[in-house]
């Protein structure tokens, strides 16, 4: 079946720093989507990508539709405390479900 | 703008036991589906009810079934449950979700087998 593998699976912070993830998929997919949880939380979406090549970004964070449909990243630059969370990458399948990665978890540098 | 909520939060039940969870959908919203997110992985896609039919169903046994109501509230329930069924159970609703993607996720049910 369509898996999504995201890298890495994760990493450490400091304030200040800009991060990124990225996620490849054996299958192409027409909509990209990433979501972040919390402890304790359900996935709440960042951005979606609708169209191959996009390049998106809310606030600090920027994402991107690969060109091949087989791959998005996503970028958070200088991170702040609360960005700390799981970040998922999903990928819309053709029956109108989202097909998620395992998740990149980010948490702050002792 | 109410969200979506799903009750209970937690709960615990033996093995062979049966388990029914609940999902309002956030106000407006026709569309629910469900999810199950086992501990370090991401969310793996039950199925999705619209107009209280169900359209959509992932890779799960028939055990595992739902309802969905006029009020677009929904229902899970899980027969003869089993050590695996262990995991965090996910209600998202949506307007025009097979189409963007765009979930609206509530805190979700953490089952418990034993």
């Amino acid at each position: 079946g369509q898996q999504l593998n995201q890298s890495p699976q994760s990493m450490f912070i400091q304030e200040g720093e800009d991060v990124s993830m990225n996620c490849t998929s054996s299958s192409i997919f027409n909509t990209w989507l990433w979501y972040k949880q919390d402890p304790g939380e359900g996935p709440v979406l960042l951005i979606a990508l609708y169209k191959a090549g996009e390049l998106t970004s809310n606030g600090r964070l920027t994402a991107q539709f690969g060109i091949t449909r087989k791959d998005s990243f996503l970028n958070i630059s200088a991170s702040i405390p609360s960005d700390v969370g799981i970040y998922f990458c999903a990928g819309l399948s053709s029956q109108g479900n989202l097909i998620f990665g395992k998740g990149t978890k980010l948490s702050v540098k002792p | 703008e109410t969200g979506v909520t799903q009750s209970p939060t937690h709960l615990i039940k033996t093995r062979g036991q049966q388990v029914t969870l609940r999902c309002s959908s956030q106000s407006g919203h026709n569309t629910v589906s469900w999810y199950q997110q086992a501990l370090g992985q991401g969310p793996q896609f039950i199925f999705q009810y619209y107009r209280e039919e169900e359209n959509g169903r992932g890779n799960f046994p028939p055990r595992f079934s739902g309802l969905q109501f006029p009020n677009y509230s929904s229902e899970l329930n899980v027969n003869a449950l089993e050590l695996d069924d262990s995991a965090l159970y996910l209600c998202a609703s949506s307007l025009f979700g097979t189409y963007t993607g765009e979930l609206f996720f509530g805190e979700g049910s953490r089952l418990t087998v034993l």
